[in-house]
């Protein structure tokens, strides 16, 4: 059964530093990762996704690495923003071609002003 | 347009009471996805619509869980004899036929009490 955790469980950080979100699942026999933005009150906001076959996404200050052989993936946020306040989640999609995703339980970011 | 709408956003119900949340879908999205997120299990996928296909069931809980999705829009999750575990936030996210999970759209939840 697949298990998906993520470390730390929170971090604060002042604005402007970068940082790196981690997430590690047990069965590397994944499809792909996502990682997600939740913020609260609200659902959910897709951010990168990662084919099994892929070793990093970008997108504006975004990176995420796939390293799936150590069953791994970071999440690096560039030069952090208060607007950059939320919980982010990974998630794996298993490698049977279903859609059943298993999400990690998040890491609680807060960058400070 | 309008994004993916859910009703009711708030429900509490008695133990053993059935209860249907509603998710109205991106108009033109085919895919359809229900998750819930709780306290102790943190987020869940529970089912997958695409059009016509035989829904991917594998993350329902329990026979007390179903879901249906009429004409390919709407769709209702249905918990039967509900318990004190079921409380959780109920999210529906849609996506457009031939794109990736990436695009899922999610909707605001409902958020379920059973006492």
């Amino acid at each position: 059964k697949q298990e998906v955790t993520q470390i730390p469980a929170a971090l604060s950080v002042p604005e402007g530093e970068n940082l790196v979100l981690n997430c590690s699942f047990t069965d590397s026999a994944i499809y792909n990762l996502q990682w997600f933005r939740q913020d609260p009150g609200k659902g959910l906001t897709s951010l990168l996704l990662i084919q099994s076959s892929q070793r990093e996404q970008t997108s504006g200050r975004l990176n995420a690495s796939l390293d799936k052989s150590s069953g791994r993936s970071t999440l690096y946020i560039a030069a952090s923003q208060p607007g950059d306040s939320a919980t982010y989640l990974c998630a794996v999609r298993g490698g049977n071609y279903g859609q059943n995703f298993v999400f990690g339980p998040g890491t609680r970011l807060s960058v400070l002003p | 347009g309008a994004g993916v709408s859910q009703s009711p956003s708030n429900k509490v119900t008695e133990k053993g009471k059935d209860v249907e949340l509603r998710c109205d879908p991106i108009s033109g999205h085919t895919a359809l996805y229900w998750y819930r997120q709780s306290l102790g299990q943190g987020l869940e996928f529970l089912i997958y619509f695409q059009g016509n296909s035989a829904p991917d069931k594998s993350g329902l809980p329990s026979d007390r869980f179903s879901a249906e999705r009429t004409g390919g829009s709407v769709s209702t999750l249905t918990i039967q004899r509900t318990q004190q575990e079921d409380s959780a936030v109920y999210l529906c996210a849609s996506r457009l036929p031939g794109t990736s999970e990436l695009e899922q759209y999610f909707g605001p939840g409902t958020r379920l009490t059973v006492t």
